[in-house]
């Protein structure tokens, strides 16, 4: 087992840039998690997917940042334009059922 | 809204002895409460969870227990060793209410001392 797999996994971008984090979760799982990791906020999760559809979106920053899930095996946050306040660690995370969540090794990301 | 609060900050202990981290949580619906490790730049990783029908659970050197009255659950670390140091979370979650968010506390950064 892969666990759940992040690309890339340091991103340097200049502001206004567009940024694409990827993520494909565990074979079989069917809830899918990003979550965004700073000193200052801790962990917050920005938005789940249950069967490749959005469930709850309420942690979304602002319209800057959309996610998609075409398929049970690949999802996309997307960040555009990026700003210097988007830097922080983006972690993706995938369970069978609501609970045990297993974490990827996230995406670093730095807007400059 | 829903809010998990997570004392202390930081803990330091010396080898061998216990680690206490407690957390509170707001939301009555809450029924699922695991606990994650994460060691410096690696990813959060699941140690052990609690659901809301048992009050205590043991996995060797850690037991986690939980007062739903009270709405406060607890992380023991017995015989700590030098590889438990590391951040721990507490989160909060409900699992039967049609959304299945995973609350946060804001982690203990616990240091065990050699």
């Amino acid at each position: 087992d892969a666990g759940v797999i992040q690309s890339p996994r340091h991103e340097v971008t200049e502001m206004g840039q567009e940024v694409t984090l990827r993520c494909k979760p565990i074979s079989g799982h069917d809830y899918l998690f990003w979550y965004r990791q700073t000193m200052m906020r801790g962990l917050e999760l920005l938005i789940y997917f249950n069967n490749n559809v959005p469930i709850d979106d309420s942690g979304m920053p602002e319209d800057r940042f959309s996610a998609k899930m075409p398929n049970a095996s690949f999802s996309t946050l997307k960040i555009q334009p990026s700003e210097p306040r988007d830097s922080a660690v983006y972690f993706c995370a995938s369970s069978l059922s609501p609970s045990e969540q297993y974490f990827g090794p996230g995406t670093r990301l730095t807007v400059t | 809204g829903e809010n998990v609060e997570q004392h202390p900050s930081t803990l330091s202990v010396q080898e061998g002895d216990s680690a206490v981290i407690k957390c509170t949580y707001s939301d009555s619906a809450s029924n699922y409460f695991p606990w994650y490790k994460q060691e410096l730049g690696k990813r959060p990783q699941l140690i052990i969870d609690i659901r809301s029908n048992v009050g205590e659970k043991k996995d060797q050197r850690i037991a986690v227990t939980l007062n739903k009255t009270a709405k406060h659950f607890s992380l023991h670390i017995t015989e700590t060793q030098p590889e438990d140091s590391a951040v721990y979370f507490c989160a909060a979650s409900p699992t039967t209410s049609g959304t299945y968010k995973y609350i946060f506390g804001t982690g203990t950064r616990l240091k065990v001392l050699a």
